[in-house]
């Protein structure tokens, strides 16, 4: 079966800090990955989703990047943080075929900037 | 075109009655169509999907209703319990679709009460 990670779970982080976040997923290949942000009481915000190494495509621009250096691992990161990217970050993953088009989130990681 | 109309943005329901969330959508290419439970703090975690080609699925308590000429699909929660209580997304997507992308709607807050 299919398991995805997220960590960290929770991270207080100064404005103007650079930002890590990592999501890796077990049990399948070639899955299509996404990173999502929710705002408090919000819906799903999708920043960049991935069908391969290296393939990032963003749908928001803004100081956020990602990238994926491998198959099954998918990193968002910041160089400088606002407070506005304060948030619930989801990862997701879906099989890499066009007609599978679930996705199946991971357990998040909260991030507070102050 | 790609957006997910959903409502209500929130919900009061007293336990054993019936909890029913709406969503709208206008791409009539769109053919899958999921619906998403989260929990305060966790990821959305699938709940229930359905395809255009039916016009009611149901598992267990959770049943969705789709009418395809009003481009409207349903939620109905039976007997609503305490443990329901979470936040809903309905979503969308088109076979085939730009890496099996999905359009969330906005989500509904449904509180259980007992």
């Amino acid at each position: 079966s299919q398991t995805i990670h997220q960590w960290p779970a929770t991270l207080v982080q100064p404005v103007g800090s650079p930002l890590s976040l990592e999501c890796t997923v077990e049990g399948t290949s070639n899955p299509n990955l996404y990173w999502y942000r929710q705002a408090a009481g919000r819906g799903l915000q999708l920043l960049f989703y991935s069908v391969g190494i290296g393939q990032i495509s963003s749908e928001v621009p803004q100081n956020l990047s990602a990238s994926r250096p491998q198959d099954r691992q998918f990193i968002l990161s910041s160089k400088k943080l606002l407070l506005s990217d304060s948030g619930f970050y989801l990862c997701a993953w879906s099989f890499g075929s066009p007609e599978q088009e679930t996705q199946y989130f991971g357990p998040g990681t909260r991030l507070l900037v102050l | 075109q790609q957006q997910v109309k959903q409502s209500p943005q929130s919900l009061i329901v007293q336990k054993g009655g019936i909890s029913i969330i709406n969503c709208a959508y206008e791409n009539t290419a769109f053919d899958y169509f999921p619906w998403y439970q989260q929990f305060p703090g966790k990821g959305p975690a699938l709940l229930i999907a359905i395809r255009p080609d039916v016009s009611e699925k149901k598992e267990g308590r959770f049943t969705i209703s789709f009418n395809k000429s009003a481009k409207q699909f349903s939620l109905h929660i039976m007997d609503s319990q305490p443990g329901d209580s979470a936040t809903y997304f309905c979503a969308a997507s088109r076979y085939g679709g730009s890496q099996g992308n999905l359009i969330f709607g906005k989500g509904t807050k449904l509180s259980v009460k007992p």
